[in-house]
């Protein structure tokens, strides 16, 4: 098992730019789910994606856009970064279904907008 | 709508201490109870889970019964070591829920030796 890998580990970006987040799953996990952690707060779900569709969303503006990819990696882009997107983001994998299983989750990357 | 509530931190106690945090939920059917922890610039780790009422999950010396009469899923350690020190984080999820968790906002454990 190699694990949940995310990638960068830290960015800083500008108000108005694009980001990609990138997350590789741990081996045999066909589901994965990106959460955003503020400081000092609990993760909060963006969205879930299972099989490579989207399988569900939380309330987060279209400018959080997913893919997964036929090796159930995935990545999590951002458009027109306001400040408030400063957060860790974590990316978490699972064997379907997750509630018998739970999630593994990623070192998370942390995303500093100015 | 689905949520969690935890005691608020930071909870400290002195090595060998019996740690008690406090999580209860509010759910609309019958989820499953996870426990999270997070270490200092880390991701969260699973550390025990419970799928179903009366269900106990233990890890590494931590115990929650998952109580459905009282909607609680109380984490549990007999004797906690520094090396505990960290936040704990309550979560819930539900197949019919696109299996998204729902934590509550963590509590942060800190123990002295």
């Amino acid at each position: 098992e190699t694990g949940v890998t995310q990638s960068p580990t830290h960015l800083i970006k500008t108000r108005g730019q694009q980001v990609t987040l990138r997350c590789s799953s741990q081996s045999g996990h066909n589901t994965v789910s990106w959460y955003q952690q503020a400081l000092g707060q609990g993760p909060q779900f963006i969205f879930q994606y299972y099989r490579e569709e989207e399988n569900g969303r939380g309330n987060f503006p279209p400018r959080f856009s997913g893919l997964q990819f036929p090796n159930y990696s995935s990545e999590l882009n951002v458009n027109a970064l306001e400040l408030d997107d400063s957060a860790l983001y974590l990316c978490a994998s699972s064997p379907y279904p997750t509630e018998n299983y739970g999630y593994t989750f990623g070192s998370g990357t942390r995303l500093t907008v100015v | 709508g689905d949520s969690v509530t935890q005691m608020e931190g930071p909870v400290t106690l002195s090595e060998e201490a019996f740690l008690t945090i406090n999580c209860t939920y509010t759910a609309t059917g019958y989820p499953s109870l996870f426990w999270y922890v997070q270490y200092p610039g880390e991701g969260l780790q699973l550390l025990l889970k419970a799928t179903k009422a009366d269900d106990k999950g233990s890890n590494k010396g931590f115990e929650a019964t998952y109580r459905k009469e009282t909607t609680s899923f109380h984490l549990e350690k007999g004797s906690v070591q520094v090396s505990d020190s960290a936040v704990y984080f309550c979560a819930l999820t539900y197949s019919y829920n696109t299996d998204k968790l729902i934590f509550g906002t963590g509590t942060r454990l800190q123990v002295f030796p």
